[in-house]
């Protein structure tokens, strides 16, 4: 069975700063691993995905994020975080690259301290 | 292009009645996942259906629950009888079988249920 731990429920930091997102994953495939955003009230909103063509992976909004196969990690970065970076973030595991359901992790919380 | 419509945004009833939320999925999507967001359990895939037809509903919490996709521009999700332990967010989402956006769910903005 596939599942996702994501470090930390709740992650603070200044504007400006970097912002680091863990992400670990288990999967008896290789993994396909997605990050998305969820602002208050709205639906989710893909960030970027692995899927094998690359271990670093670029998203939308200056994210990114690199598969580490021997640490199972999928963690995403920016290096500079805006105010309107805070938001909920989750990571998901497919084993079908998305065409059969995500398996999600709990969420983190990014709190953007002005 | 539209996105993933759900009706309605907001649902509110009382314990025993029935709930049917919609989903209409993104146009020449073959795909179509239905997904609950709580606090104590986060986001859980309920089920899926893939060309219409439901290929995986061992999420699905009980008999209560069910879902059709009577065509590829339409689904239901039905609970009869509610319960309080129902209250959640419900997520559509809708996504491509083939082609470069392969695999990538692009999601409703939810139905909010709360059931007295």
């Amino acid at each position: 069975a596939q599942s996702v731990t994501q470090l930390g429920s709740h992650v603070s930091v200044s504007e400006g700063a970097l912002v680091l997102l863990r992400c670990n994953y288990s999967s008896s495939v290789p993994p396909y691993l997605f990050w998305y955003v969820q602002y208050p009230n709205q639906g989710l909103q893909l960030l970027l995905k692995y899927t094998s063509a690359a271990t670093l992976v670029k998203g939308i909004n200056g994210f990114e994020a690199e598969f580490k196969k021997s640490e199972t990690s999928f963690h995403l970065t920016k290096p500079s975080a805006h105010m309107s970076d805070a938001a909920e973030y989750f990571c998901a595991v497919s084993d079908r690259g998305g065409a059969d359901g995500l398996t999600f992790g709990k969420g983190t919380h990014l709190i953007i301290q002005p | 292009d539209a996105g993933v419509i759900q009706s309605p945004r907001h649902e509110v009833t009382e314990m025993g009645q029935e709930v049917t939320l919609r989903c209409k999925p993104i146009s020449g999507h073959n795909s179509l996942f239905w997904y609950r967001q709580t606090m104590m359990r986060g986001l859980e895939l309920l089920i899926y259906f893939n060309n219409n037809v439901p290929i995986d509903d061992s999420g699905m919490p009980e008999d209560r629950f069910s879902a059709k996709m009577p065509n590829a521009s339409f689904s239901t999700l039905k609970i009869q009888p509610s319960e309080p332990r129902d209250s959640a967010v419900y997520f559509c989402a809708s996504s491509r079988l083939a082609g470069g956006t392969l695999g990538e769910q692009f999601f409703g903005p939810g139905t909010r249920l709360t059931v007295l």
